[in-house]
């Protein structure tokens, strides 16, 4: 079974440029998770998707940051404009039904500058 | 609100001694708890996970969890630690969230194992 898949692994970009992240989960998975980790860090949760609908965005910086989930499938997380604090890497996870465990991708490292 | 609260932030043990992280939660219903192991610049990798079948759980590289109920408890541990287990270890649990389940990260306990 392929397991998740992001893009790009790592993103170099300067402050107040934008920037953005894919992620495709396991095949059938309705869960869909974005986590920030900021170095030494445990992973915050930004935004969790059920199919195409947001399930939890409390924690998202709606001011910059956006995310969808195409067709309850593909997602992608955008950060315009993006400030030094966004440096991190951001983890994309997908679960499926019930109370199973979610799966993450190797993550997409940025570096704002 | 939930929570999950691993009580140590960084453990240290020589090689071939044994390892116990540990990790307690708020009393809810969940049915499933988790630990998840990430070395350096690599993505979160599930170690064990228990689902209500046996309270004592095996997972990979030797490692093995119980849950204890009563304790709200699921420490981690391993009998004999290697080189290679050196990483950040997170306890996970998925608690109801409306009609989903919302995944809460402990805070993590970062393991250093000596020569």
């Amino acid at each position: 079974e392929a397991g998740v898949a992001q893009s790009p692994r790592y993103k170099i970009i300067e402050k107040r440029q934008s920037v953005a992240f894919w992620c495709n989960p396991i095949s059938g998975h309705a869960t869909l998770y974005w986590y920030q980790q900021i170095l030494g860090q445990g992973p915050k949760l930004l935004i969790q998707f059920q199919n195409n609908g947001v399930v939890d965005d409390s924690q998202l910086p709606k001011d910059r940051f956006s995310a969808e989930r195409l067709k309850g499938v593909d997602s992608t997380l955008k950060i315009q404009p993006a400030k030094l604090e966004d440096s991190a890497v951001y983890l994309c996870a997908s679960s499926g039904r019930g109370w199973s465990e979610a799966f993450f991708g190797q993550g997409t490292r940025l570096t704002v500058v | 609100a939930q929570s999950v609260t691993q009580l140590d932030s960084h453990v240290s043990v020589s090689e071939g001694t044994p390892v116990l992280l540990r990790c307690n939660y708020s009393s809810s219903y969940s049915p499933s708890l988790f630990w998840y192991v990430q070395h350096p610049n690599k993505g979160l990798q599930l170690l064990l996970k228990y689902t209500s079948a046996a309270t004592l759980v095996k997972g990979i590289n030797g490692f093995e969890a119980e849950f204890k109920k009563s304790e709200t408890s699921f420490h981690l541990t391993k009998p004999s630690a290697h080189m290679s287990d050196a990483a950040e270890y997170f306890c996970v649990v998925p608690f109801p969230s409306g009609s989903a389940r919302q995944l809460t990260f402990g805070s993590g306990t970062q393991l250093t194992v000596l020569p």
